[in-house]
């Protein structure tokens, strides 16, 4: 089946350094890519819509500056976390929808557990 | 504001029976429907989608929809341990954005 790639699973960092996660697809070509974000025991959020050739569409209250997002290729979307603070710490999910099979399922990649310090 | 309902449960269900989960939805132009499965501290996995009124069976799984009503449940046969996890329901609207609102999920404990 469709499989997304993401990491690094987990990252720690300082209070102020930036995380770039990158989320992968490996069997299917992903014109767009999603990037959630889930706090403990909350549902997913949706963050943003990252399009390969063209900007990402930010959903309401997400800053674009702090969270940027690059869709270089059909098959690879990278989520940079800039200036990270300890409110950042969240569970961050891309994923990536399979438009060559019916109904165009979103896949999900296995999440990275992200710990501002 | 779209919104998507579930009861967070938990939901406890004796080994081998039948789990039943439920799931509405606000948007009338809703017209895909996903059911995901989260294990504790994993990302979702995608158990089945449906887009037409009625049942679509896959395996132990069917997924179950009623547009008039706008509900859709997912219900397990034969119960395992292993299906203990918290099921997400997603809807994705037409002309809406690409992504798909979630539901908070139901979390399923299934007893041996």
């Amino acid at each position: 089946g469709a499989v997304v790639s993401q990491h690094p699973s987990r990252v720690i960092c300082k209070s102020g350094t930036s995380v770039k996660i990158e989320c992968r697809s490996l069997d299917f070509q992903a014109t767009t890519m999603f990037w959630y974000r889930q706090f403990p025991k909350q549902s997913l959020m949706l963050m943003a819509t990252s399009n390969e050739g063209s900007k990402a569409t930010y959903e309401q209250g997400v800053e674009k500056d702090k969270f940027l997002i690059n869709h270089a290729s059909l098959t690879l979307s990278t989520l940079t976390v800039t200036s990270a603070h300890p409110e950042d710490s969240s569970f961050y999910i891309c994923s990536a929808r399979d438009v060559s099979t019916y109904g165009s399922p979103l896949h999900f990649g296995n999440g990275t557990r992200l710990t501002v310090t | 504001q779209k919104e998507v309902e579930q009861n967070s449960g938990p939901l406890s269900v004796p080994e081998g029976a039948i789990a039943s989960l439920n799931c509405t939805y606000s948007d009338r132009g809703s017209q895909s429907f996903f059911w995901y499965r989260q294990y504790s501290g994993k990302s979702p996995e995608l158990i089945m989608f449906i887009y037409s009124n009625g049942d679509k069976e896959d395996g132990r799984f069917t997924a179950q929809l009623n547009k008039a009503s706008q509900y859709v449940s997912l219900l397990i046969r034969d119960s395992q341990p292993s299906d203990s996890a918290t099921y997400l329901c997603a809807v994705k609207s037409l002309g809406g954005a690409d992504g798909l609102t979630f539901g908070k999920g139901t979390h399923l404990i299934i007893q041996p």
